[in-house]
């Protein structure tokens, strides 16, 4: 079966370090992968968009990596702050599923001060 | 105002009663989603709709109806509320092409008792 599998225990770390978030897929080929971050009582928000012929993107702070061999995808913030405390869903969308777009359960980031 | 707008925001019905979440959009994406958010589950795709008069079932359909009838609004209903669909829901909606990022509302709290 499909899975999409973040890790669902809070990370914790301290303000200035990076935080790398973890996201595997198993009986999928999709065309991206998507990072959103979701605040408490909010709807999810876009981040970063990654293709599957690309290995790497940036966007300011955030990294994210993407092995479709591993069918791995790392999610980085880089000099973290406490603002970037939230829960981090990866999604992917599958061309093959009638373009679904399709959620991990999100990992919650605690970055302490 | 542009954007995705959910109503109501809080909700509280009784078992056996029919219910109906509105979704608006003002972009004039083509798809349009519904999922639940609970605890353990993460987001999990109800409906989606890739046009007006297009709907398909996603991954936990049963027990919703959906209908497009304009390329605006994706309404969802309850036929017969349950406790278990006791859930926060949040509507999406993207464009087509390279547009796959998906812009969330801001979610309805649904309570039955």
């Amino acid at each position: 079966s499909q899975k999409i599998e973040q890790n669902s225990e809070a990370l914790n770390i301290q303000e200035g370090k990076t935080a790398t978030l973890t996201c595997n897929y198993t009986n999928y080929s999709p065309a991206y992968l998507q990072w959103y971050r979701q605040d408490p009582g909010r709807g999810p928000v876009f981040l970063l968009l990654i293709r599957e012929n690309e290995k790497e993107k940036r966007k300011e702070r955030l990294k994210v990596t993407f092995d479709t061999t591993l069918k791995q995808s790392l999610f980085h913030i880089t000099a973290s702050q406490p603002a970037d405390s939230a829960t981090y869903l990866c999604a992917l969308l599958n061309n093959n599923a009638g373009n679904m777009l399709t959620f991990g359960g999100g990992t919650r980031l605690m970055v302490k001060p | 105002d542009a954007g995705i707008t959910q109503s109501p925001r809080y909700k509280i019905t009784e078992t056996g009663r029919q219910v109906t979440l509105m979704c608006h959009q003002t972009w004039s994406h083509s798809y349009m989603f519904w999922y639940r958010q609970d605890l353990g589950h993460g987001l999990r795709l109800i409906y989606y709709s890739a046009a007006a008069d297009i709907t398909d079932k996603g991954e936990v359909p049963d027990g919703y109806v959906v209908s497009r009838s304009k390329t605006e609004n994706f309404p969802l209903t309850l036929e017969s509320a349950t406790r278990s669909q006791t859930s926060v829901y949040f509507c999406a909606s993207r464009g087509t092409g390279g547009q796959t990022e998906a812009f969330f509302g801001q979610g309805t709290r649904l309570t039955v008792v």
